[in-house]
């Protein structure tokens, strides 16, 4: 079956804790990519990956980092959590196709206290 | 820049009632349009999508007819139910970019 898996589903931390959200893929895509949900403004792009090491930022990289060393993997990395970085987080990932699906992963509610 | 204009909801409807919930782009060139639904506690799912003019996308009894003279994508459901209820969010994606720009996502809620 075709999926994006995401770890954990749900996460309380502490301002300054450093914390990785895991995201695998298992459709060979080269694209991934990482969005932030708020109320009110809809899925923000925070970082993107056009194949193994190559990635860029989106609309809304500060506070994170992401690699993608291998092809199916694409960590979100927030090394000094803040309150403003609560959210829901969605990994996606797509082939490179013009119009080809892009897959969601389940979500990661972050909150940062 | 792109960027995508949902109507704000929540919309409240009965069961069988008809849905519209509009949608308008800003873009560059030829972008495809998508439509996304959220259910309660999960991920977004594709629900359909068109990539040219005058394309209609079709899924689950939704549609959606791509408009490039208006620059709408206006999603419209002839009876919803109970289990449509769910957040729908409007994208595109522009013709040589890769990355999809969300409206701000429209809550339905569909009464019993």
């Amino acid at each position: 079956e075709a999926q994006v898996t995401q770890n954990p589903r749900y996460l309380i931390t502490v301002t300054g804790k450093k914390l990785t959200v895991t995201c695998s893929q298992n459709m060979n895509h080269e694209y991934m990519s990482w969005y932030r949900q708020d109320p009110g403004l809809g899925l923000r792009q925070i970082y993107y990956s056009m194949n193994v090491e190559v990635t860029d930022k989106g609309d809304v990289p500060e506070g994170y980092k992401v690699s993608r060393k291998e092809k199916r993997n694409f960590p979100l990395i927030l090394e000094s959590p803040s309150p403003n970085q609560t959210s829901l987080y969605f990994c996606a990932s797509r082939g490179t196709w013009r119009g080809e699906t892009q897959y969601f992963g389940p979500g990661t509610r972050l909150l940062v206290l | 820049g792109n960027s995508v204009t949902q109507m704000e909801g929540p919309v409240t409807l009965s069961e069988e009632a008809f849905l519209t919930i509009n949608c308008t782009y800003t873009a560059t060139g030829y972008p495809s349009l998508f439509w996304y639904v959220q259910y309660p506690g999960e991920g977004l799912q594709l629900l359909l999508k068109a990539t040219k003019a005058d394309d209609k996308g079709s899924n689950k009894g939704f549609e959606a007819t791509y408009r490039k003279e208006t620059t709408s994508f206006h999603l419209e459901k002839g009876s919803v139910q109970v289990s449509d209820s769910a957040v729908y969010f409007c994208a595109l994606k522009t013709e040589y970019g890769n990355k999809l720009v969300f409206g701000a996502g429209t809550i339905l809620r569909v009464k019993s």
